[in-house]
């Protein structure tokens, strides 16, 4: 298995532009999760998918973040217009979503995107 | 309050010494508990996985539970160099997975 599919790994971008990262989760897994790390913040989730449907965006920021996942292999996160603040690592995850509380629903995080916005 | 809670370090341990790392968690109603390592400049790898009180061992590695307590840590044996990293407790509810802030943990040769 190839492990969760983040692109780019390092994106650097200049305050304004538009970002778009992108993420293939692992095969078979229905949950797909955003999250944002910093120094300062730790690691936050942004927004997280279920079966392709946004389930929790009340991590995302600001009206600038939007997410999507037009299938159940493919997602992204934009960024529009980006600001220096936005510079972080961005990972994605994915888990196979159980109906038990209890169960294997731990995330399986991929390489991160380290953004710079100058 | 933050949902879950650790001591940020750094933490650090003699080369075959025992480190111990700890976390505590708010909701009561929690029911799974993870150990994820992240080396510098990688992502979060999971380790360990608790689900009941008690103890669980996977090689150099114990996860403890206390539920009473609203308690877990991490055990990690024999510490070796390769050891050092950041390790963050993550705690689910249901829908809801929170992940602490991480302890950093250095193991001097």
């Amino acid at each position: 298995d190839a492990g969760v599919i983040q692109s780019p790994r390092h994106e650097v971008t200049e305050m304004g532009q538009e970002v778009t990262l992108r993420c293939k989760p692992i095969s078979g897994h229905n949950s797909l999760f955003w999250y944002r790390q910093t120094m300062m913040r730790g690691l936050e989730l942004l927004i997280y998918f279920n079966n392709n449907v946004p389930i929790d965006d009340s991590g995302m920021p600001e009206d600038r973040f939007s997410a999507k996942m037009p299938n159940a292999s493919f997602s992204t996160l934009k960024i529009q217009p980006s600001e220096p603040r936005d510079s972080a690592v961005y990972f994605c995850a994915s888990s196979r979503r159980t109906l038990l509380a209890r169960g294997p629903n731990w995330r399986f995080f991929g390489p991160g995107t380290r953004l710079t916005v100058l | 309050q933050k949902e879950v809670e650790q001591n940020s370090g750094p933490l650090s341990v003699p080369e075959g010494a025992i480190a111990s790392l700890n976390c505590t968690y708010s909701d009561r109603g929690s029911q799974s508990f993870f150990w994820y390592r992240q080396y510098s400049g990688k992502s979060p790898e999971l380790i360990m996985s608790i689900y009941s009180n008690g103890d669980k061992e996977d090689g150099r590695f114990t996860a403890q539970l206390n539920k009473a307590s609203q308690y877990v840590s991490l055990l990690i044996r024999d510490s070796q160099p390769s050891d050092s990293a950041t390790y963050l407790c993550a705690v689910a509810t249901g829908n809801q997975f929170y992940f602490g802030t991480g302890t950093s943990l250095t193991v001097i040769p």
